[in-house]
């Protein structure tokens, strides 16, 4: 799997957006980009993923480039809640292990 | 909508004992799978299954042993606690092992062998 690289930490006041950057220059063409989250010592919670197209859903939208090798995690209107440390992992998909590769992450920190 | 269900959350082991953690999934998703998380180290794939009667190997596998019976259940097995699996470790499903939908994670089970 492509390995992604992402600031170690960004800070975001409450109600803006919060625009958090990912790079994976070596993804290949069937790898999907995940965005998950962990808030404290909670587990990994599912926020959005994507192939190639601009995805939205009820938590976030993503951005991914027309070469595929970055992707921006959007939420719109940020909360206290919403500070967590913010994973970016793209992975094939095929047989066996659906191994998540979870880096270091972006530790998010919303400001009141 | 329970979704990945965990127990206990916190479990103190003496080194040599032996016990199960429990993972519990209403989802009817066929893969499931356990990662445990060290500090600084990421989650760290342990065993997954793709079905009942079906596991394999993760990537860091040894001393630990898992089944799966049932679609809702993949328990899984310290034989003899070490203290070097002093760990927090989570539980995930998702419907396939093939398709692109997500997995879904537990809360969590943080155990600590002395």
């Amino acid at each position: 799997d492509a390995k992604t690289t992402q600031p170690p930490s960004m800070d975001c006041a409450e109600g803006r957006a919060a625009n958090l950057p990912c790079n994976h220059s070596t993804i290949s063409g069937n790898e999907y980009v995940y965005w998950y989250r962990q808030i404290h010592s909670q587990g990994p919670q599912y926020i959005i993923h994507g192939l190639k197209n601009n995805e939205t859903n009820e938590m976030a939208s993503l951005i991914i480039t027309e070469d595929r090798k970055s992707s921006t995690l959007i939420l719109p209107h940020a909360t206290l809640r919403d500070t967590a440390v913010y994973y970016c992992i793209v992975r094939v998909l095929g047989q066996g292990a659906q191994k998540l590769v979870f880096g270091q992450g972006t530790r998010l920190t919303i400001n009141p | 909508n329970a979704g990945v269900t965990q127990t206990p959350k916190f479990q103190v082991l003496k080194t040599g004992q032996s016990m199960t953690l429990q993972c519990a999934q209403d989802m009817n998703h066929e893969y499931m799978s356990w990662y445990r998380q060290d500090p600084g180290m990421g989650l760290r794939l342990i065993h997954y299954s793709v079905g009942a009667g079906i596991t394999d190997q993760g990537e860091v596998p040894n001393g630990y042993n898992v089944s799966r019976s049932t679609t809702e259940d993949f328990p899984l097995r310290l034989l003899s606690a070490a203290p070097s699996q002093t760990s927090v470790y989570f539980c995930a499903s998702s419907y396939s092992g093939t398709d692109n939908q997500p997995q879904h994670f537990g809360d969590g089970t943080r155990l600590s062998i002395l």
